[in-house]
C-alpha cells in the first residue's frame, strides 16, 4: 500500500488568510502532483514536479503555489484565500512510467 | 489533446448482478490507461493499469478491464457487483510526452441497491 499523508483533512478558514496544504511521501517517489478535484467533477492537474527544485504549473490555472524542497515533501499554499479556493485537493507521486499513488485529500473550505 | 470519456454519470445495478463501466479516449499512441475508484471523502485507489501486451488485464477487488484499440475504449468490469463497490470511478490516460501526467474522466458513480 503507497504511503502518501495529506494534512489537514479538513480545513474551514476565513477570506485572506495564508494556507498551506502539506503532502508528503514515504516511497521516494520522484513525481509528485497536486489535483483539484470539485465535488461530481473530474480531477484537474494545477501543480507537478519532477523532482527536487523541479516544478510546474498543471493543466488548470490556480493561484496557489508550490515548493520541492525534499524529496519527500510538496506542499500547496494560497497566499490570500478566496470562497473561489473552496474545493477539494489530491496529492499523488509516481516512479517513472508507474501509476500514481493518491493522498486522501484535504477538503478547503473559505467562508 | 488527450481527453478521456465517460458516458455515464451515474449507473445503479442490483447486488450481484454484473458490471460495465464505460470509457473512451482520444490519444496519438497507445496510451497508458488506469481506472481509479474514490469512495467519499477518500482519495482515488488504483483497481487496475494497462501499459502494454495482454489487452485483459486484471485488477483487485474482482475488476478486469478491457482494452480495445479499435474502439479507443478501455471499459471496466466485474462479473458480480457487492454492496461495497458503490463508489464513483475514475478512468484515465497517461500522457507519455508529459511524464505521464494523468488526464481523467468527469467518473462514474456506482450505486449498489440490495
Amino acid at each position: 500500500e503507497a504511503d502518501i499523508y495529506q494534512t489537514p483533512r479538513y480545513l474551514v478558514i476565513g477570506t485572506g488568510k495564508k494556507i498551506t496544504l502539506e503532502c508528503s511521501q514515504t516511497m521516494g517517489h520522484d513525481k509528485m502532483y497536486w489535483y483539484q478535484q470539485d465535488p461530481g467533477m473530474e480531477l484537474h492537474l494545477i501543480h507537478y514536479s519532477y523532482g527536487v527544485n523541479s516544478t510546474e504549473k498543471g493543466d488548470l490555472s490556480s493561484e496557489s503555489t508550490v515548493s520541492r524542497i525534499r524529496t519527500e515533501h510538496f506542499p500547496l499554499t494560497l497566499e490570500s484565500a478566496r470562497p473561489s479556493h473552496t474545493s477539494q485537493y489530491l496529492c499523488a507521486s509516481s516512479d517513472s512510467g508507474q501509476p500514481q499513488h493518491f493522498g486522501d485529500g484535504t477538503r478547503l473550505s473559505i467562508l | 489533446a488527450q481527453s478521456v470519456t465517460q458516458p455515464d454519470i451515474h449507473i445503479t445495478v442490483s447486488e450481484g448482478a454484473s458490471l460495465e463501466l464505460r470509457c473512451n479516449y482520444s490519444y496519438g499512441a497507445t496510451p497508458y490507461l488506469f481506472w481509479y475508484v474514490q469512495s467519499p471523502g477518500q482519495g482515488l485507489q488504483l483497481l487496475l493499469k494497462y501499459f502494454s501486451g495482454d489487452t485483459l488485464v486484471q485488477g483487485i477487488k474482482g475488476f478486469e478491464a478491457e482494452f480495445k484499440r479499435s474502439q479507443s475504449s478501455f471499459n471496466l468490469r466485474k462479473p458480480s457487483v457487492h454492496w461495497s463497490d458503490a463508489a464513483e470511478y475514475f478512468c484515465a490516460v497517461g500522457v507519455k510526452e508529459y511524464g505521464n501526467k494523468l488526464v481523467f474522466g468527469a467518473g462514474t458513480i456506482l450505486r449498489v441497491k440490495s
